[in-house]
């Protein structure tokens, strides 16, 4: 069972436009979420993260939006650039809790 | 510069040999995990540490052992049991005794059985 859904498997945008991934999660005990950056054959690299206490976080060209009531959050990218080309996996847990759900991730396409 | 080493990058095996994943870490970090990914799929746990000499079997254990002898090395083995064993495998480590968990992973292991 899936608890954490990324439902776009790709996505591609212009570069200098926004992209927006979005994540939608069933467990509403999750109250710590991450976004991670994975380039191919190499390990996910942890790129922004929001707790519940918060709706938005922001850091540079990344924001990460969080909507408890729907149980769904999106991260922005604004400007997207072709390094942003990469696999974006969203994930949750549970305070004090050492796991994370991982989604299935969203592949971005940066066209020049 | 500290971080997570995982080796070989390339790994082949015949069917029905066992293997082992090695797996180092000098963040100081307590907990260890090991991942699974698969084409299309997100990361799935395989087995996770708290600390040294415990560790918990994740989502998709079957067919996988570990071992957490020391701090800085939790080695992932995946035995004849494990009937697809083709992935590429992610080892990752973050700190205790905070309320948020932050992974911080490797560069992976590609594993192909011939």
């Amino acid at each position: 069972d899936q608890q954490v859904k990324q439902n776009s498997p790709s996505l591609s945008v212009q570069e200098g436009r926004i992209s927006i991934l979005n994540c939608d999660y069933t467990n509403s005990m999750f109250d710590y979420f991450l976004w991670y950056k994975k380039y191919p054959a190499e390990g996910p690299t942890f790129l922004i993260s929001i707790s519940s206490i918060k709706d938005k976080n922001e850091d540079g060209r990344f924001t990460v939006f969080l909507n408890k009531s729907a149980k769904h959050l999106s991260l922005h990218i604004v400007p997207s650039q072709p390094g942003d080309s990469a696999v974006y996996f969203c994930a949750a847990s549970r305070s004090n809790d050492y796991k994370l759900s991982f989604g299935a991730g969203t592949t971005v396409t940066v066209r020049a | 510069d500290g971080g997570i080493t995982q080796s070989p990058k390339y790994l082949f095996r015949k069917e029905g040999q066992n293997v082992t994943l090695s797996c180092e870490q000098n963040l100081n970090h307590d907990a260890m995990y090991w991942y699974r990914q698969d084409p299309g799929q997100g990361l799935r746990l395989i087995y996770y540490s708290q600390i040294v000499n415990d560790f918990q079997k994740g989502d998709i254990a079957e067919g996988y052992s570990v071992s957490r002898e020391k701090k800085e090395s939790f080695p992932l083995t995946v035995t004849s049991a494990q009937k697809n064993p083709t992935a590429f495998y992610l080892c990752a480590s973050s700190i205790t005794g905070g309320p948020y968990n932050e992974q911080f992973f490797g560069p992976g292991t590609r594993l192909t059985v011939l």
